[in-house]
């Protein structure tokens, strides 16, 4: 069975520092693996789409790194801003998964002023 | 990106009444969408499957006949929590995949039993 889990689960770093969220999972068989950030109250908005067949994509000041064989992705957010506070999401889609999302725990991400 | 359209926002009801959410995508069709439910500082758990003119398929513990789902068009999937009680109270979240591969999310629905 999938597991997916998230390090750290809350992470506060002030404003312009540059961050790294980290996502393991058991099960190396993978479709994708999706990078979300949740606001409070609110649904999932989609960051980035990782295939298995690659291993970095980037969109802005994201970066999202898949290292499928050793079961990571880490998501690098440069020169944080308090607008980039929220809980990050990573899930994954497995070959034989019917495209269920397997949700890791999240982290939670304050960047102060 | 793409969008997909969650109805209501937020809703209250008595408790033994029925309430139903709509999940839509609104640019690209969906054959499968999928129900969530989430509860306060917790990741998303998995409810269902919904599958365009078939039979939902329900994970493990999740009651079909407490949690309705339809999904009559290519474009719209409905859940409706019938005799709803406070524990039903939470956050319910839809979802579909464009091109079967990417995930999209509604806003998601607030839902209070009182």
């Amino acid at each position: 069975k999938q597991e997916v889990t998230q390090i750290p689960a809350a992470l506060s770093v002030p404003e312009g520092e540059n961050l790294v969220l980290n996502c393991s999972f058991t099960d190396s068989a993978i479709y994708n693996l999706q990078w979300f950030r949740q606001d409070p109250g609110k649904g999932l908005t989609s960051l980035l789409l990782i295939q298995s067949s690659q291993r970095e994509q980037t969109s802005g000041r994201l970066n999202a790194s898949l290292d499928k064989s050793s079961g990571r992705s880490t998501l690098y957010i440069a020169a944080s801003q308090p607008g980039d506070s929220a809980t990050y999401l990573c899930a994954v889609i497995t070959n034989t998964g019917f495209q269920k999302l397997v949700f890791g725990t999240g982290t939670r991400l304050l960047v102060s002023p | 990106g793409a969008v997909v359209s969650q109805h209501p926002s937020r809703v209250i009801c008595k408790s033994g009444t029925s309430v139903k959410i709509e999940c839509r995508s609104l640019d690209f069709q969906a054959t499968t969408m999928f129900w969530y439910r989430q509860f306060p500082k917790q990741s998303l758990m998995l409810m269902a499957t919904s599958n365009e003119g078939s039979k939902a398929t329900y994970e493990q513990g999740v009651e079909k006949d407490k949690f309705l789902i339809n999904h009559a068009s290519l474009t719209l999937s409905t859940l409706t929590v019938t005799s709803a009680h406070p524990e039903d109270s939470s956050f319910y979240i839809c979802s579909a995949h464009r091109a079967a591969t990417e995930a999209f999310f509604g806003q998601g629905t607030r839902l209070t039993v009182v």
